[in-house]
């Protein structure tokens, strides 16, 4: 059965320093998706970055990068530069059958809360 | 262009109450989903949709039922509401053509059953 596991409840980081994010994950299926989410506060899911399983090359959105190892089976991600904006709590999720359905399941992790430092 | 809208955005219920929660989504996707968010965790699956007339379990489907109305709405009855399902609902739809796969959420309905 697939599984997501972040095991940082909480960090805190000064502004404008680099700050990584751990997931590992758990799975059988060669094809998967992996997907980062940001909540802030106010509570609505926004989406930030995606990785396939057959990505050649790690993916990077802005300031937001993931770190994708494949053999230890994590999928960290890495924002640059912090800023007070990025305080939220940040969900870790897998999709299995990358390329079938859209509507495959999508399990999430327990998340991480991001806490910016001024 | 709204997104995923979901209604309503507060509920109070009292135990064995039913009730049904609606989203909609204007984006023409295929799938939708259900996802509720007890505090602190992560979004637990509920039902999913992978397109009009069909319906699938995900993680935990008991105690609620799901109809795809349309391409465009997707709701969620609770029947005989308990106090275990206090929590935070949210809906999304996802179109498999988007290379991300990505979900797009609604702002979600906070529901708490006394």
């Amino acid at each position: 059965a697939q599984k997501i596991t972040q095991t940082q409840p909480g960090m805190f980081v000064q502004e404008k320093e680099a700050v990584t994010l751990d997931c590992t994950y758990d799975t059988s299926d060669p094809s998967y998706g992996l997907f980062w989410y940001k909540q802030p506060s106010s509570g609505e899911m926004i989406f930030l970055i995606y990785q396939g399983s057959y990505d050649q090359q790690n993916a990077t959105e802005g300031r937001y990068s993931l770190n994708f190892q494949k053999a230890r089976k994590s999928a960290n991600l890495v924002i640059s530069a912090s800023q007070l904006g990025d305080s939220a709590m940040y969900f870790c999720a897998m999709r299995e059958q990358e390329g079938y359905s859209s509507a495959s399941k999508i399990i999430f992790g327990s998340g991480t809360r991001l806490s910016i430092r001024p | 262009n709204a997104g995923v809208t979901q209604t309503p955005k507060f509920q109070v219920l009292k135990t064995g109450q039913s009730m049904t929660l609606q989203c909609a989504q204007d984006m023409n996707h295929n799938s939708m989903y259900w996802y509720r968010q007890d505090p602190g965790m992560g979004l637990r699956l509920i039902y999913y949709s992978a397109s009009e007339g069909t319906t699938d379990k995900g993680e935990v489907p008991n105690g609620y039922n799901v109809s795809r109305l349309n391409k465009r709405e997707f709701s969620l009855r609770l029947e005989s509401a308990a106090p275990s399902q206090t929590s935070v609902y949210f809906c999304a739809s996802s179109e498999a053509t988007r290379p991300a796969y990505e979900q797009y959420f609604g702002p979600g309905t906070r529901l708490t059953v006394t």
